[in-house]
């Protein structure tokens, strides 16, 4: 069936560090692609997201590029802020029917000053 | 704009009782969505209604009701309450489409006791 699978975490960066969250996917079919963002005691947030192969997602500073030969849509971001803090879910949806959000584990962020 | 709104943000049941989760959205969408989320294992579908008057299994229905009472409110209950049960409950209207875009509450965290 459909999944998702994403880097576990916690991932521990320092301010102005790069981030990647890896994630990788299995669909039949044609999934869109998301990225969301769960601040601490909130839901989650739409983050970007992609909806067919060699789109990029971005927004925030975030980026993640859909890669259909790899099967893969890794969030990254140049430089990362404190406020960054957040777990992050990556997700599919395929189309047909009606679409179900499927997600990953999620992956915990933590950066320090 | 409020959303979707999700009632209690918290609650304590002892084992063996009884309650509803209520989510609400002012958005006007078709699909809403139950999602459970444990240390882990990301957001799991309990159920969902693709619109108004129907309902489906997700991935974990066993031991919960929904009810679609409308076309903005999409209830969930559990019977009768289990330890297993203790987690975080997350309610979702969602856009269906090529621009699939989830919509979270806040959270209902459940403790069974």
């Amino acid at each position: 069936g459909d999944s998702v699978t994403q880097m576990e975490g916690p991932v521990t960066l320092s301010e102005e560090a790069f981030l990647t969250i890896n994630c990788t996917y299995t669909a039949t079919g044609y999934p869109s692609l998301f990225w969301y963002v769960q601040y601490p005691g909130e839901g989650l947030q739409l983050l970007l997201k992609a909806t067919k192969a060699d789109d990029k997602g971005s927004n925030k500073g975030f980026e993640a590029t859909y890669r259909k030969e790899t099967t893969s849509f890794h969030l990254e971001k140049g430089s990362v802020q404190v406020s960054d803090s957040a777990v992050y879910f990556c997700a599919l949806s395929v189309a047909g029917g009606y679409n179900k959000l499927i997600f990953g584990a999620g992956t915990r962020l933590a950066v320090h000053p | 704009n409020a959303g979707v709104t999700q009632t209690p943000k918290f609650q304590v049941l002892k084992t063996g009782q009884s309650m509803t989760l209520q989510c609400a959205q002012d958005m006007n969408h078709n699909s809403m969505y139950w999602y459970r989320q444990d240390p882990g294992m990301g957001l799991r579908l309990i159920y969902y209604s693709a619109s108004e008057g129907t309902t489906d299994k997700g991935e974990v229905p066993n031991g919960y009701n929904v009810s679609r009472l409308n076309k903005r409110e999409f209830s969930l209950r559990l019977e009768s309450a289990a330890p297993s049960q203790t987690s975080v409950y997350f309610c979702a209207s969602i856009v269906q489409g090529k621009n699939t875009e989830a919509f979270f509450g806040q959270g209902t965290r459940l403790t069974v006791v």
